[in-house]
């Protein structure tokens, strides 16, 4: 089974600040991890993943995420947040099994970006 | 991309009727699609894993005889609440599986039960 734990529910920030949204994750598998965001009544964006390799990954509209396995983190950040980058994000893990992928999500973490 | 669309985006229903929500990959065949419930400021939940040409497989909890998906060929998943009522009434997402591992979302439908 797997648990993430998102343990920030809101993170208020200005604009053009940096951000760092964390995410911690258990499992008794190896796991693949996501981040993704949702916008009001909307479905879910993917942002980034990681799958093997580097542990620096980046995504689209300027965020990137660090894997640290000792820690069992996947931190999201962005050096420069817009007004634009204020919505719900999730970080999400599921299972390398292939008979088992469906997503185990964190609670979310809501960004507010102020001007 | 792989597309998801999701129809209808928003119903509203009376208590004891019934509500279809379809789901469809639009650009791309999807052996094993999801379907996740969410509540208002609350996180996704697993409902059932819909595999084309088998029974869904569904999480602890959620009652397969009022919530019926079917999944009758590669892009179509569909779920049906049966004899809905205002506890059912949520934001209803799908995803399919393109490739090996990633999801694609479908934007999602609005239920309203009254």
């Amino acid at each position: 089974a797997q648990s993430v734990t998102q343990l920030d529910s809101q993170v208020p920030v200005f604009e053009e600040a940096p951000v760092e949204l964390r995410c911690n994750y258990s499992s008794s598998v190896s796991v693949y991890l996501f981040w993704y965001v949702q916008y009001p009544n909307q479905g879910l964006q993917l942002l980034l993943k990681y799958l093997s390799g580097s542990t620096l990954v980046k995504g689209i509209n300027g965020f990137e995420a660090e894997f640290n396995k000792s820690q069992t983190s996947f931190h999201l950040r962005k050096p420069s947040v817009h007004i634009s980058d204020t919505a719900e994000y999730f970080c999400a893990v599921s299972g390398m099994d292939t008979g088992r992928r469906a997503l185990t999500f964190g609670s979310g973490t809501r960004l507010q970006v102020q001007p | 991309g792989a597309v998801v669309s999701q129809h209808p985006s928003r119903v509203i229903c009376k208590s004891g009727t019934s509500v279809k929500i379809e789901c469809r990959s639009l650009d791309f065949q999807a052996t094993t699609m999801f379907w996740y419930r969410q509540f208002p400021k609350k996180s996704l939940m697993l409902m059932a894993t819909s595999n084309e040409g088998s029974k869904a497989t569904y999480e602890q909890g959620v009652e397969k005889d009022k919530f019926l998906i079917n999944h009758a060929s590669l892009t179509l998943s569909t779920l049906t609440v049966t004899s809905a009522h205002p506890e059912d009434s949520s934001f209803y997402i799908c995803s399919a599986i393109a490739g090996a591992y990633e999801q694609y979302f479908g934007p999602g439908t609005r239920l309203t039960v009254t």
